[in-house]
């Protein structure tokens, strides 16, 4: 069974400072992994899609990487900014005949402060 | 493009009572999933469905919960006779195929509060 962590739970950080979110899985045989934002009490927003065959990807001040040997992506974060302030989760995939289910994270709580 | 509707984005239901949920994926995507958020708890897969068909529902509860994805018309998630441990934040999510590189797009949520 697939088991997602994330570390840490929760972080806080002053502004500007650049940071990295950690996200483990237990089982390597991945298709995908995507990061997201969820702001209090709204719903999801796609960051990052990286590809099983990728080794990262890139969006503005955001980089993902993936290292699927080791179960393991980080989630960078340059010049961290108050509105970055989210909980950050990361979810995988793994093709079954059933579809593409996403398995999440807990997430990790980022607070940037002034 | 409008993205994934929700609604309603708050419902109030008494214990024994039923609860619908609606989800209207984006254009053109015929792909729905269904997740579920507990207090204090991660997203939780419940159930994958394509149009007029359910696929996926290895994470739906095994009674009380029932999904479907009409020919016409949104997505529906029914709970029927709900008690207190269902008040959670359900969110619906649509993609427009089934391939691994299909990117979910999620809906606001509904958030269910049981009383």
């Amino acid at each position: 069974k697939q088991e997602v962590t994330q570390i840490p739970a929760a972080l806080s950080v002053p502004e500007g400072e650049n940071l990295v979110l950690n996200c483990s899985f237990t089982d390597s045989a991945i298709y995908n992994l995507q990061w997201f934002r969820q702001d209090p009490g709204k719903g999801l927003t796609s960051l990052l899609l990286i590809q099983s065959s990728q080794r990262e990807q890139t969006s503005g001040r955001l980089n993902a990487s993936l290292d699927k040997s080791s179960g393991r992506s980080t989630l960078y974060i340059a010049a961290s900014q108050p509105g970055d302030s989210a909980t950050y989760l990361c979810a995988v995939v793994i093709l079954t005949g059933g579809g593409n289910k996403l398995t999440f994270g807990t997430g990790t709580q980022l607070k940037v402060e002034l | 493009n409008a993205g994934v509707m929700q609604n309603p984005r708050h419902l109030v239901r008494r214990r024994g009572q039923e609860a619908r949920l609606r989800c209207s994926p984006m254009k053109g995507h015929s792909h729905v999933y269904w997740y579920r958020q507990l207090p204090e708890e991660g997203l939780k897969f419940m159930v994958y469905l394509q149009k007029e068909n359910i696929i996926d529902e290895s994470g739906m509860p095994k009674e009380r919960f029932s999904a479907e994805f009409p020919k016409e018309g949104p997505s529906i998630l029914r709970i029927q006779q709900v008690v207190r441990g269902d008040s959670a934040a359900y969110f619906c999510a649509s993609s427009r195929q089934q391939g691994g590189g299909e990117t979910q797009y999620f809906g606001p949520g509904t958030r269910l509060l049981v009383l």
